[in-house]
C-alpha cells in the first residue's frame, strides 16, 4: 500500500549472519506493528508483533524494534538459518482519514534468502 | 480445530464465467478478510467483514462481491471473471472486534487462473 514502505525488497545473507528489514508507515496514530512470514507456496503467518507502548520485543532469534518518532519499525533476525528463507511482510493498520476506523495495509514484502 | 480453510485450492475459469470461493473458520473469530496476492504487489485487501451479516470494501473491491451469512463462513464471488483476476486468493480471520489490531490467521490460499 502507498502508506507503508518496506525495505529492502530482497535481502541475501550468509547463514549465521543477521538480517534487518525496515517498515516505514505514514500515520503516527498507528499502534500495532506486526510482522508476517510467508514461506514459498505457504500461507502468511504472524511471527512477532509489538504495540506502541513498548520499544522492543524479542522472541529467541527474532526481534522487532519500534521508533514512533521516525514512524518505522524493524524486524531483526540473528544467527540466520536456511529455514528463515521466506518473504516477510509488515502490516501496520493505518487510521482512515476523518474517522476512528483503521484500514489494513501490507507492505510489498521482503524476500530473504539465507545461503548455507 | 482446523483453523481457516478454503475451497477450492485451484480453479481455472474462462473469461466471463462466475465462481464462489468459500472460506471457513472454526475459531469463533469476529473478523474475516479476503486478500489477493500478485507478484511484487504483496497482499491487497479486497473485502472484509466485522461480523455476521456485515461486509465492507477494502483496497481493491471492484469485480468482487462477498457475503457473511454465518459467522464461520465468508464467501467471495466473481460474477464475470476477467484475466486481471488471475491471482492467489487468501482468506484470513482475527478475533479482535476493534481497530484490526489482532493476529490474522490465514487460510492455505486458492490459486485462480482466468483464461
Amino acid at each position: 500500500g502507498e502508506n507503508v514502505e518496506q525495505h529492502p525488497s530482497t535481502l541475501s545473507v550468509q547463514e549465521g549472519d543477521s538480517a534487518v528489514i525496515k517498515c516505514t508507515y505514514s500515520d503516527s496514530a498507528s499502534n500495532y506493528f506486526p510482522w508476517y512470514k510467508q514461506e514459498l507456496g505457504k500461507r502468511p503467518q504472524l511471527i512477532i508483533d509489538i504495540r506502541s507502548n513498548v520499544g522492543e520485543k524479542k522472541d529467541q532469534r527474532i526481534a522487532v524494534t519500534l521508533n514512533k518518532t521516525a514512524k518505522h519499525f524493524s524486524l531483526h533476525i540473528t544467527e540466520t538459518q536456511p529455514e528463515d528463507s521466506a518473504v516477510y511482510f509488515c502490516a501496520p493498520p493505518l487510521p482512515k482519514s476523518g474517522g476512528s476506523n483503521y484500514k489494513l495495509t501490507f507492505g510489498k514484502g521482503t524476500l530473504l534468502t539465507v545461503n548455507p | 480445530n482446523a483453523g481457516v480453510t478454503q475451497t477450492p485450492k485451484f480453479r481455472v475459469l474462462k473469461t466471463g464465467q462466475s465462481m464462489t470461493l468459500l472460506c471457513a473458520q472454526d475459531m469463533n473469530h469476529e473478523y474475516m478478510y479476503w486478500y489477493r496476492q500478485d507478484p511484487g504487489m504483496g497482499l491487497r485487501l479486497i473485502h472484509y467483514s466485522v461480523g455476521e451479516g456485515t461486509t465492507a470494501k477494502g483496497e481493491v473491491p471492484d469485480g468482487y462481491n462477498v457475503s457473511r451469512l454465518k459467522k464461520q463462513n465468508f464467501l467471495l464471488g466473481l460474477e464475470s471473471a476477467a484475466p486481471s483476476q488471475t491471482s492467489v486468493y487468501f482468506c484470513a480471520s482475527s478475533y479482535s472486534a476493534q481497530a484490526l489490531t489482532d493476529t490474522q490467521y490465514f487460510g492455505p490460499g486458492t490459486r485462480l487462473t482466468v483464461l
